[in-house]
């Protein structure tokens, strides 16, 4: 069975420095991944997924993550963080062979921007 | 396009009432899922449709529970009768071509069970 973890249930970073936020999963197969962003008093938005291919993937509003099988993990990261990237992320694995498809979901990350 | 839209936004309500949580999702999108989002669980899914039909209801969490999808562009998820334990935000997400494709979702009903 497919299990994610999210190391940090909060990351704090000051504007304009680095975000780095880590997803470790583990699936029998190289599963499907998806990172998703929930701000306040909505619903997740799609940031980025990876299916197959090129294992660095780029997403909206500069972010970026790149899936390491040897690692097991899809960590995201955005080069300068804005004080508008504070929300909750989601890591997210769908095993799409011999697995149930529907996606497993991460605990959740909280990020805090301070000025 | 619109999007997945949810009703009512907040609810709050006494124990014992019955809960009836409303969703419509995006035009053409043949699963449709529904979630539990709290702080000590996190995110659970209850139970998701394909083409209207209920594939996996392993995640309603009581027989008080039910969910029913009787066209492809409305479903309810019904809470009979309501306890505070219940009190949570509850998503519905929908998505086109199998589940493992990427989700919409919809900003959730925020549920107060007093």
């Amino acid at each position: 069975a497919q299990s994610v973890t999210q190391l940090g249930s909060h990351v704090s970073v000051s504007e304009g420095a680095l975000v780095l936020l880590r997803c470790n999963y583990s699936s029998s197969v190289p599963p499907y991944l998806f990172w998703y962003v929930q701000y306040p008093n909505q619903g997740l938005q799609l940031l980025l997924k990876y299916t197959t291919g090129a294992t660095l993937v780029k997403g909206i509003n500069g972010f970026e993550a790149e899936f390491k099988k040897s690692e097991t993990s899809f960590h995201l990261t955005k080069p300068s963080a804005h004080m508008s990237d504070a929300a909750e992320y989601f890591c997210a694995v769908s095993e799409v062979e011999g697995g149930s498809y529907i996606p497993t979901f991460g605990r959740g990350t909280s990020l805090i921007v301070h000025p | 396009d619109a999007g997945v839209i949810q009703s009512p936004r907040h609810e709050v309500t006494e124990m014992g009432q019955e809960v009836t949580l409303r969703c419509k999702p995006i035009s053409g999108h043949d699963y449709l899922f529904w979630y539990r989002q709290t702080m000590m669980r996190g995110l659970e899914l209850l139970i998701y449709f394909n083409n209207n039909v209920p594939i996996d209801d392993s995640g309603m969490p009581e027989d008080r529970f039910s969910a029913k999808m009787p066209n492809a562009s409305f479903s309810t998820l019904k809470i009979q009768p309501s306890e505070p334990r219940d009190s949570a935000v509850y998503f519905c997400a929908s998505t086109q071509g199998g589940p493992v494709q990427p989700q919409h979702f919809g900003d959730g009903t925020r549920l107060s069970i007093l």
